[in-house]
C-alpha cells in the first residue's frame, strides 16, 4: 500500500516569504500526485495535480509544485506567501490505472503567514 | 451545479446512538468516497464506492457501513455511535482528473 510524508507539521512565515513545503511518498508503482489546501472551517480544495509530462506543475494561486520520481517526492512552492495562503496542505496520491482512485493523503501542513 | 453535498453540516450524539450522514453529488461520477479528517492524521478512507452497487473496505471501516443507493448518493451510517467517531467527515466523488469534497460534517460524540 502506499504512503504520504509530509514532514513539515507547522510552519510560520511572515507575508511575501518564500514557501516550500515537503511531500514523500512510498509506492513502487506509477501514481498520481496532488496538492490540496483547506482553508480554516472549509472543505478541501484542490491546488494542483500531476499525472504525466512536465514535472513542474503550475496550480492556482500561484502556487507550483515539482515532481522528483528518483526522490519520490512532489514538493509544494510558492515565491512570496500572502496572509491569505493561511491554511492546512495536505499532499495525497492514488495509483494510476487501477480501478481504485482512492487518495492517500499525508497528515498535512499547517501553515500560519504572519502579516 | 452544487458539486457533492452532505447533510448534516454538524451532529452532536451520545454514545450508542446511531446516525445515517447522506451525501449526494451531480457530477454524473462514478466513484465516490467517505473520509474521516482527525488533527495530525490528515484524511483517512472509510469507504469507497467504485461504481453503482459496489462498495469496498477503506483504511478504517470499523464501526461504519455504506449504501450507495444510486449512483448520486452515498451515505455513510454509524450503527452505534462511540467517542473515537468524534472527527469531520468528509464525502468525494471523482472523475479521472480530480477528487472533489463536499463541505463535511462535524460529529460529536459524547
Amino acid at each position: 500500500a502506499q504512503s504520504v510524508s509530509q514532514h513539515n507539521h507547522h510552519v510560520i512565515l511572515s507575508e511575501a516569504a518564500s514557501l516550500e513545503l515537503g511531500c514523500n511518498y512510498s509506492y513502487g508503482g506509477t501514481v498520481n500526485l496532488f496538492w490540496y489546501v483547506q482553508y480554516p472551517g472549509q472543505h478541501l480544495q484542490l491546488l494542483l495535480k500531476y499525472f504525466s509530462g512536465d514535472p513542474l506543475v503550475k496550480g492556482i494561486k500561484g502556487f507550483e509544485a515539482e515532481f522528483i520520481k528518483s526522490k519520490f517526492s512532489f514538493n509544494l512552492r510558492k515565491p512570496s506567501v500572502q496572509w491569505s495562503d493561511t491554511a492546512e496542505y495536505f499532499c495525497a496520491v492514488n495509483v494510476k490505472d487501477t480501478g481504485r482512485r482512492a487518495l492517500t493523503f499525508g497528515s498535512g501542513t499547517r501553515l500560519q503567514v504572519q502579516p | 451545479n452544487a458539486g457533492v453535498t452532505q447533510t448534516p453540516k454538524f451532529q452532536v450524539l451520545k454514545t450508542g446512538q446511531s446516525m445515517t450522514l447522506q451525501c449526494a453529488q451531480d457530477m454524473n461520477h462514478n466513484s465516490m468516497y467517505w473520509y474521516r479528517q482527525d488533527p495530525g492524521m490528515g484524511l483517512r478512507l472509510i469507504y469507497y464506492s467504485a461504481s453503482e452497487g459496489t462498495t469496498d473496505k477503506g483504511e478504517v471501516p470499523n464501526g461504519y457501513n455504506v449504501s450507495r443507493l444510486n449512483k448520486r448518493e452515498f451515505s455513510l451510517r454509524l450503527e452505534s455511535a462511540a467517542p473515537s467517531q468524534t472527527s469531520v467527515y468528509f464525502c468525494a466523488s471523482n472523475l479521472a482528473g480530480g477528487t472533489f469534497f463536499g463541505q463535511g460534517t462535524r460529529l460529536t460524540v459524547v
